[in-house]
């Protein structure tokens, strides 16, 4: 079966540092992966999607950057953090569609990020 | 883009009560999902439904394709049921969310 997992869970980083989270995903290939963030409130915010290695789309010009360096593997990266970057990131996965694409997307467990 | 409107924003139930929540979309779409979001911050699938009715012990969910809209159905509401219920559709690669309805349910 196929899973999802990032790291890390938690995160305090002072301004002005640097980020890496990380994402990969199991028992499937070349899915499609997101990169969402949640700031205090409800709304779901997606930062960046890739269809395939080194395809990155981004849907919100902005502090970070995502890099997809093997199939299932997704990272999200800043060089400088700002404090705006404080939220709860997620990544997802669906199915590509030289697979059996459904579009069905599962999350990861969320990595919470504080920027003092 | 997609939007998608869910409704109500808020809601706050006895234990026991039941409840509808609703989501609209403004145009056609490839599939659908139902998303549970708990005190966590995990985001749990429950239901992939681009039409049709689905039953999962005591939530249902409903999608009208052709109008646009779907609706979530929870019955005999529980703490447990406490969090955002969030609306997902995907016209193509890219998902669009609603705002989300956070439900509290007290005991």
């Amino acid at each position: 079966s196929q899973t999802i997992h990032q790291w890390p869970a938690t995160l305090v980083q002072p301004v002005g540092s640097p980020l890496s989270l990380e994402c990969t995903v199991e028992g499937t290939s070349n899915p499609n992966l997101y990169w969402y963030r949640q700031a205090a409130g409800r709304g779901l915010q997606l930062l960046f999607y890739s269809v395939g290695i080194g395809q990155i789309s981004s849907e919100v010009p902005q502090n970070l950057s995502a890099s997809r360096p093997q199939d299932r593997q997704f990272i999200l990266s800043s060089k400088k953090l700002l404090l705006s970057d404080s939220g709860f990131y997620l990544c997802a996965w669906s199915a590509g569609r030289t697979g059996s694409y459904t579009g069905e997307l599962f999350f990861g467990e969320g990595s919470r990020l504080t920027v003092l | 883009g997609i939007q998608v409107e869910q409704s109500p924003p808020d809601l706050i139930l006895q234990e026991g009560a039941n409840s509808t929540l609703r989501c609209n979309f403004s145009d056609s779409v490839n599939n659908l999902q139902w998303f549970h979001q708990n005190p966590w911050g995990q985001l749990i699938n429950l239901f992939y439904i681009p039409s049709g009715t689905k039953q999962n012990g005591r939530l249902s969910a409903t999608t009208v394709a052709t109008e646009r809209y779907s609706l979530l159905y929870i019955s005999s509401s529980q703490t447990t049921d406490s969090g955002v219920y969030f609306c997902a559709v995907i016209g193509s690669y890219i998902p669009t969310f609603g705002r989300g309805t956070s439900l509290i349910v007290h005991p």
